[in-house]
């Protein structure tokens, strides 16, 4: 059964990076996408991107300027990295997988997440 | 790109049935039948609980459904249990460049 465990820094000021990780248990990268989303306080969900283990990512149109996903698939593990962070970026972030599978047809994706990490509270205040 | 629109909340007592909206747009509910639902409960990882619209995951039960018309997508409990309590979130793919848009959420009360 795959677990996502979810670590980094829970208190940032204004400017400073964000910078969480996420190891995968269970499983190896394979071909599925390995995802990061956030939830602000009192909002909903948020996608912020997704990556491969060939390295090949998406990110949120909103956020690609200041996002970064990176893999080790030595570690397997995934991290996320969110510059110049403002109150704004005060949210719970998760990490999820996206599943894909080989198939005699090709590779299908899947349009879901699941599962997640347990979520990390980032908070951003001077 | 927009967050779908969920209703702030919506209640129910032990047994009822409650159906929770998810409005989106022809460039994503409309257009994809790749609609997922997510309940969260404070403290915990999100649980997926419906993908492609209207498929349950193993060991979800069958008391949650989910449907689809045209860019409202829908998800129903049967039989509310106290355990349902929490939030869910709507989700669609929508498209190459917007990829993943989340609902704006919902509470769900067990009265």
């Amino acid at each position: 059964q795959v677990q996502l465990q979810q670590w980094g820094a829970g208190l940032l000021k204004p400017s400073e990076t964000l910078s969480l990780t996420c190891a995968v248990y269970g499983e190896s990268f394979s071909y599925n996408y390995w995802t990061w989303m956030r939830q602000p306080p009192g909002k909903g969900l948020e996608w912020i991107g997704e990556i491969n283990q060939s390295g090949s990512t998406n990110y949120n149109p909103s956020l690609k300027s200041r996002v970064t996903i990176s893999i080790d698939t030595s570690k397997n593990q995934f991290s996320l990295k969110l510059t110049s962070v403002t109150a704004a970026d005060t949210a719970v972030y998760y990490c999820a997988r996206r599943p894909r599978t080989l198939t005699p047809a090709g590779v299908v994706s899947g349009r879901w997440f699941d599962p997640w990490g347990q979520g990390t509270l980032v908070t951003v205040s001077s | 790109q927009s967050a779908l629109t969920q209703p702030r909340s919506v209640s129910g007592s032990p047994g009822q049935s409650v159906t929770i909206s998810c409005t989106g747009t022809s460039s994503d509910v409309d257009n994809y039948n790749y609609v997922s639902w997510y309940q969260l409960h404070p403290g915990k990882a999100p649980k997926l609980i419906i993908y492609d619209v209207s498929k349950r995951p193993s060991g979800v039960p069958d008391r949650f459904s989910g449907s689809k018309s045209g860019n409202t997508a829908s998800l129903t409990i049967s039989g509310l249990q106290a355990e349902d309590e929490a939030d869910y979130n709507c989700c669609s793919y929508g498209g190459r460049y917007s990829f993943y848009v989340f609902g704006t959420g919902t509470t769900v009360t067990v009265l």
